[in-house]
């Protein structure tokens, strides 16, 4: 399965940062799994943003909670983050990722390449 | 939240050197606890699951082990292709956290 982010690189200070991940190579309705959402500051380390069940079920950071949607397009086979009134503080590249429930456990694997989106006016 | 505290930040060595990169949480995660490999410019790369399972196609000389709060990651013999920064994660609990990274670099 392959993951890949699509999206605008440059979003102006207060607005609203959409970006879609597009699976490949399997369906996005599959019962198996989550489809999350993590991002990366330039230099900086890597924080989880949120992630949907194909149902629609979602899960978010409790700190993004009031920016964040993330919702599912089983019939395109993507999902999409929208994370409003961005500051440059959400600089960041975006990563989505297939997380994975198992034995009570969760990982992230695989992982789409990464979309650099730059909060600036 | 739970906090995820790597040691050391970043470390040099040398090919053939063992190498051991410590993750210790903020409470009990039973074996709750992920490995990853990220190369500049690039994605992160699932190495362990469950503190001690390689990931399909993972080299053995990569181990991972621990359970509770402290959990260890392990190179026997590190090779060109292991200088990278690696990541912890937890799942115990949501928000699934990260550890600040430790970077591997050449001596």
């Amino acid at each position: 399965q392959l993951l890949q982010e699509s999206g605008p690189g440059l979003v102006k200070p207060s607005e609203t940062l959409s970006l879609t991940c597009t699976l490949s190579g399997g369906s996005i309705s599959s019962s198996s799994y989550y489809w999350g959402w993590i991002r990366q500051p330039p230099g900086r380390g890597l924080e989880w943003i949120g992630s949907i069940f194909h149902s629609g079920r979602t899960y978010y950071k409790s700190s993004l909670r009031s920016r964040v949607t993330i919702s599912v397009d089983t019939s395109k086979n993507q999902y999409s983050l929208r994370l409003s009134s961005v500051t440059a503080a959400d600089t960041a590249v975006y990563y989505c990722a297939r997380d994975r429930p198992a034995a009570g456990m969760r990982w992230f694997d695989p992982w789409g390449q990464g979309t650099l989106v730059t909060v600036s006016s | 939240d739970i906090q995820m505290t790597q040691s050391p930040s970043s470390l040099s060595a040398s090919v053939g050197d063992r190498v051991t990169i410590t993750c210790r949480a903020g409470q009990n995660l039973s074996n709750y606890l992920n490995w990853y490999q990220q190369k500049p410019g690039k994605a992160p790369v699932l190495l362990i699951f469950g503190a001690s399972t390689l990931q399909s196609g993972v080299p053995s000389r990569l181990s991972g082990s621990g359970s509770g709060t402290d959990f260890t990651l392990t190179i026997s013999s590190l090779q060109p292709e292991d200088f990278a920064t690696y990541y912890c994660q937890q799942s115990y609990s949501a928000p699934w956290t990260f550890g600040q990274g430790t970077k591997v670099e050449i001596k």
